[in-house]
Protein backbone atom coordinates (compact mmCIF):
# COMPACT_ATOMS: atom_id res chain seq x y z
CA UNK A 1 0.00 0.00 0.00
CA UNK A 2 3.18 2.35 -0.06
CA UNK A 3 4.19 1.44 -3.23
CA UNK A 4 2.21 3.80 -5.03
CA UNK A 5 4.74 5.98 -7.06
CA UNK A 6 4.82 7.81 -10.62
CA UNK A 7 6.91 7.30 -13.39
CA UNK A 8 8.21 10.70 -14.43
CA UNK A 9 8.63 13.73 -11.69
CA UNK A 10 7.72 16.65 -14.52
CA UNK A 11 6.27 16.16 -18.33
CA UNK A 12 5.92 19.14 -20.55
CA UNK A 13 3.76 18.89 -23.43
CA UNK A 14 2.65 21.52 -26.36
CA UNK A 15 -0.62 23.06 -26.09
CA UNK A 16 -2.93 20.65 -28.39
CA UNK A 17 -0.83 17.23 -27.68
CA UNK A 18 -2.01 14.64 -25.62
CA UNK A 19 -0.59 13.76 -22.25
CA UNK A 20 0.07 10.70 -21.17
CA UNK A 21 0.81 10.48 -17.11
CA UNK A 22 1.89 7.24 -15.85
CA UNK A 23 1.31 5.15 -12.22
CA UNK A 24 3.02 2.12 -10.74
CA UNK A 25 1.86 0.50 -7.92
CA UNK A 26 2.50 -2.92 -6.36
CA UNK A 27 -0.27 -4.06 -3.93
CA UNK A 28 -2.28 -6.39 -6.29
CA UNK A 29 -4.85 -6.28 -3.72
CA UNK A 30 -5.91 -2.75 -4.72
CA UNK A 31 -9.12 -2.74 -6.37
CA UNK A 32 -9.97 1.15 -6.31
CA UNK A 33 -7.72 3.78 -8.51
CA UNK A 34 -8.21 7.49 -8.50
CA UNK A 35 -6.24 10.34 -10.03
CA UNK A 36 -6.31 13.60 -8.75
CA UNK A 37 -5.33 17.63 -9.87
CA UNK A 38 -3.65 20.05 -8.00
CA UNK A 39 -2.95 23.45 -9.21
CA UNK A 40 -0.66 26.00 -7.23
CA UNK A 41 -2.38 27.20 -4.10
CA UNK A 42 -5.06 25.12 -4.28
CA UNK A 43 -6.35 21.38 -2.95
CA UNK A 44 -6.40 18.41 -5.19
CA UNK A 45 -9.49 17.87 -7.00
CA UNK A 46 -11.04 14.52 -8.08
CA UNK A 47 -10.79 13.84 -11.66
CA UNK A 48 -11.47 10.30 -12.51
CA UNK A 49 -11.34 6.65 -10.64
CA UNK A 50 -11.24 3.40 -12.13
CA UNK A 51 -12.29 -0.20 -10.07
CA UNK A 52 -9.95 -2.92 -10.62
CA UNK A 53 -12.81 -4.92 -12.77
CA UNK A 54 -12.21 -2.52 -15.07
CA UNK A 55 -9.67 -1.85 -17.66
CA UNK A 56 -10.59 1.60 -19.09
CA UNK A 57 -12.75 4.25 -18.09
CA UNK A 58 -13.19 7.96 -20.30
CA UNK A 59 -14.40 10.88 -19.15
CA UNK A 60 -14.45 14.74 -20.94
CA UNK A 61 -10.74 15.06 -22.33
CA UNK A 62 -9.38 12.28 -20.15
CA UNK A 63 -9.35 8.59 -19.78
CA UNK A 64 -7.71 6.29 -17.31
CA UNK A 65 -6.16 2.78 -18.30
CA UNK A 66 -5.75 0.20 -15.76
CA UNK A 67 -3.25 -2.95 -16.40
CA UNK A 68 -3.53 -5.36 -13.58
CA UNK A 69 -0.95 -7.74 -14.86
CA UNK A 70 1.42 -5.05 -14.81
CA UNK A 71 -0.04 -3.01 -11.93
CA UNK A 72 0.26 0.24 -14.23
CA UNK A 73 -2.35 3.15 -14.23
CA UNK A 74 -2.20 5.87 -16.63
CA UNK A 75 -4.19 8.98 -17.32
CA UNK A 76 -4.48 10.18 -20.58
CA UNK A 77 -5.85 14.12 -21.51
CA UNK A 78 -6.53 14.95 -24.79
CA UNK A 79 -5.65 18.07 -26.93
CA UNK A 80 -3.80 19.44 -23.34
CA UNK A 81 -5.12 22.82 -22.60
CA UNK A 82 -2.36 25.46 -20.49
CA UNK A 83 -5.07 25.33 -17.66
CA UNK A 84 -4.30 21.52 -17.35
CA UNK A 85 -1.16 22.86 -15.59
CA UNK A 86 -0.72 20.89 -12.18
CA UNK A 87 0.38 18.01 -10.31
CA UNK A 88 -1.45 15.30 -10.90
CA UNK A 89 -1.87 12.34 -8.38
CA UNK A 90 -2.66 8.60 -8.77
CA UNK A 91 -4.32 7.61 -5.23
CA UNK A 92 -4.67 3.38 -4.36
CA UNK A 93 -7.36 2.20 -1.77
CA UNK A 94 -6.39 -1.50 -0.85
CA UNK A 95 -10.03 -3.75 -0.81
CA UNK A 96 -8.65 -5.35 2.81
CA UNK A 97 -7.97 -1.87 4.22
CA UNK A 98 -10.49 1.02 5.55
CA UNK A 99 -12.93 2.30 3.20
CA UNK A 100 -11.29 5.90 4.16
CA UNK A 101 -7.60 5.48 3.35
CA UNK A 102 -5.96 5.97 0.46
CA UNK A 103 -2.43 5.63 -0.78
CA UNK A 104 -1.53 8.97 -2.69
CA UNK A 105 1.95 8.69 -5.21
CA UNK A 106 4.09 11.85 -4.93
CA UNK A 107 2.60 13.28 -8.08
CA UNK A 108 3.69 14.35 -11.48
CA UNK A 109 3.84 18.10 -13.09
CA UNK A 110 2.31 18.62 -15.92
CA UNK A 111 3.72 21.66 -17.72
CA UNK A 112 1.80 22.63 -20.88
CA UNK A 113 3.72 25.35 -22.80
CA UNK A 114 1.43 27.76 -25.31
CA UNK B 1 -14.76 27.08 -4.53
CA UNK B 2 -14.71 23.46 -4.07
CA UNK B 3 -17.50 23.52 -1.14
CA UNK B 4 -14.99 23.36 1.68
CA UNK B 5 -13.56 25.61 3.31
CA UNK B 6 -10.23 26.08 5.66
CA UNK B 7 -8.91 28.90 7.98
CA UNK B 8 -6.51 30.42 8.25
CA UNK B 9 -4.49 30.10 4.74
CA UNK B 10 -1.33 30.68 6.53
CA UNK B 11 0.17 30.26 10.01
CA UNK B 12 2.96 31.13 11.65
CA UNK B 13 3.80 30.09 14.55
CA UNK B 14 6.84 29.59 17.31
CA UNK B 15 7.70 25.73 19.11
CA UNK B 16 5.57 26.62 22.18
CA UNK B 17 2.40 28.23 21.13
CA UNK B 18 -0.74 26.87 20.68
CA UNK B 19 -2.98 27.34 17.61
CA UNK B 20 -5.83 25.58 15.61
CA UNK B 21 -6.79 24.60 12.06
CA UNK B 22 -10.85 25.00 11.08
CA UNK B 23 -12.45 23.23 8.36
CA UNK B 24 -16.08 23.55 7.63
CA UNK B 25 -17.48 21.65 4.54
CA UNK B 26 -20.99 23.11 2.67
CA UNK B 27 -21.61 19.26 1.09
CA UNK B 28 -23.55 17.77 3.76
CA UNK B 29 -20.85 15.56 3.89
CA UNK B 30 -20.89 13.23 7.17
CA UNK B 31 -16.77 11.74 6.47
CA UNK B 32 -14.04 14.40 7.03
CA UNK B 33 -10.21 13.85 6.88
CA UNK B 34 -7.00 15.67 7.70
CA UNK B 35 -3.91 15.20 5.63
CA UNK B 36 -0.38 16.28 5.72
CA UNK B 37 1.44 17.36 2.52
CA UNK B 38 4.76 17.65 2.69
CA UNK B 39 7.56 18.93 -0.12
CA UNK B 40 8.67 15.85 -1.81
CA UNK B 41 6.19 13.77 -0.54
CA UNK B 42 3.35 11.92 -1.30
CA UNK B 43 -0.32 13.09 1.06
CA UNK B 44 -0.26 11.82 4.50
CA UNK B 45 -3.54 10.51 5.81
CA UNK B 46 -3.70 11.98 9.73
CA UNK B 47 -7.52 11.78 11.03
CA UNK B 48 -10.53 10.72 9.39
CA UNK B 49 -14.17 11.62 11.17
CA UNK B 50 -17.28 9.03 10.12
CA UNK B 51 -20.31 10.26 11.16
CA UNK B 52 -18.32 12.65 14.09
CA UNK B 53 -16.27 8.84 15.05
CA UNK B 54 -12.94 9.32 14.53
CA UNK B 55 -12.23 5.93 12.27
CA UNK B 56 -8.51 6.37 11.91
CA UNK B 57 -5.66 8.05 13.38
CA UNK B 58 -2.73 6.76 11.70
CA UNK B 59 -0.08 7.45 14.14
CA UNK B 60 0.26 10.79 14.79
CA UNK B 61 1.94 12.39 17.04
CA UNK B 62 -0.32 13.63 20.21
CA UNK B 63 0.95 17.26 19.72
CA UNK B 64 -1.74 17.38 17.02
CA UNK B 65 -5.14 16.86 18.40
CA UNK B 66 -8.28 16.72 15.85
CA UNK B 67 -11.65 17.73 17.27
CA UNK B 68 -15.18 17.05 14.99
CA UNK B 69 -17.93 18.97 17.22
CA UNK B 70 -20.26 17.96 14.62
CA UNK B 71 -20.54 16.58 10.52
CA UNK B 72 -19.72 20.17 9.01
CA UNK B 73 -16.80 21.37 11.36
CA UNK B 74 -13.05 20.22 11.93
CA UNK B 75 -10.46 21.30 13.89
CA UNK B 76 -7.07 20.48 14.18
CA UNK B 77 -5.50 21.85 17.42
CA UNK B 78 -1.76 22.23 17.07
CA UNK B 79 0.75 22.27 20.48
CA UNK B 80 4.09 22.23 20.91
CA UNK B 81 5.15 21.73 17.18
CA UNK B 82 8.40 20.40 15.63
CA UNK B 83 9.86 22.94 12.58
CA UNK B 84 9.48 19.33 10.50
CA UNK B 85 5.24 19.99 10.83
CA UNK B 86 5.63 22.35 8.42
CA UNK B 87 3.63 21.78 5.97
CA UNK B 88 0.04 21.91 4.36
CA UNK B 89 -2.70 20.53 5.86
CA UNK B 90 -5.17 20.01 3.65
CA UNK B 91 -9.00 19.24 4.82
CA UNK B 92 -11.32 16.82 2.60
CA UNK B 93 -14.65 15.83 3.24
CA UNK B 94 -16.73 12.96 1.64
CA UNK B 95 -20.29 10.50 2.45
CA UNK B 96 -19.49 8.12 4.56
CA UNK B 97 -17.57 5.01 3.74
CA UNK B 98 -16.81 6.45 0.37
CA UNK B 99 -13.30 8.01 0.29
CA UNK B 100 -12.52 7.88 -3.14
CA UNK B 101 -14.08 11.47 -4.47
CA UNK B 102 -12.63 13.51 -1.54
CA UNK B 103 -13.42 17.12 -1.64
CA UNK B 104 -10.29 19.10 -0.37
CA UNK B 105 -10.02 22.94 0.80
CA UNK B 106 -7.37 24.60 -0.14
CA UNK B 107 -5.41 24.22 2.57
CA UNK B 108 -3.44 25.61 5.77
CA UNK B 109 0.21 26.41 4.94
CA UNK B 110 1.98 26.13 8.48
CA UNK B 111 5.20 27.73 9.13
CA UNK B 112 6.43 26.29 12.46
CA UNK B 113 9.57 28.27 13.49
Amino acid sequence: GESVGLHLPTLSVQEGDNSIINCAYSNSASDYFIWYKQESGKGPQFIIDIRSNMDKRQGQRVTVLLNKTVKHLSLQIAATQPGDSAVYFCAEKNSGGSNYKLTFGKGTLLTVNP
Amino acid sequence: ETGVTQTPRHLVMGMTNKKSLKCEQHLGHNAMYWYKQSAKKPLELMFVYSLEERVENNSVPSRFSPECPNSSHLFLHLHTLQPEDSALYLCASSQAGVAGELFFGEGSRLTVL
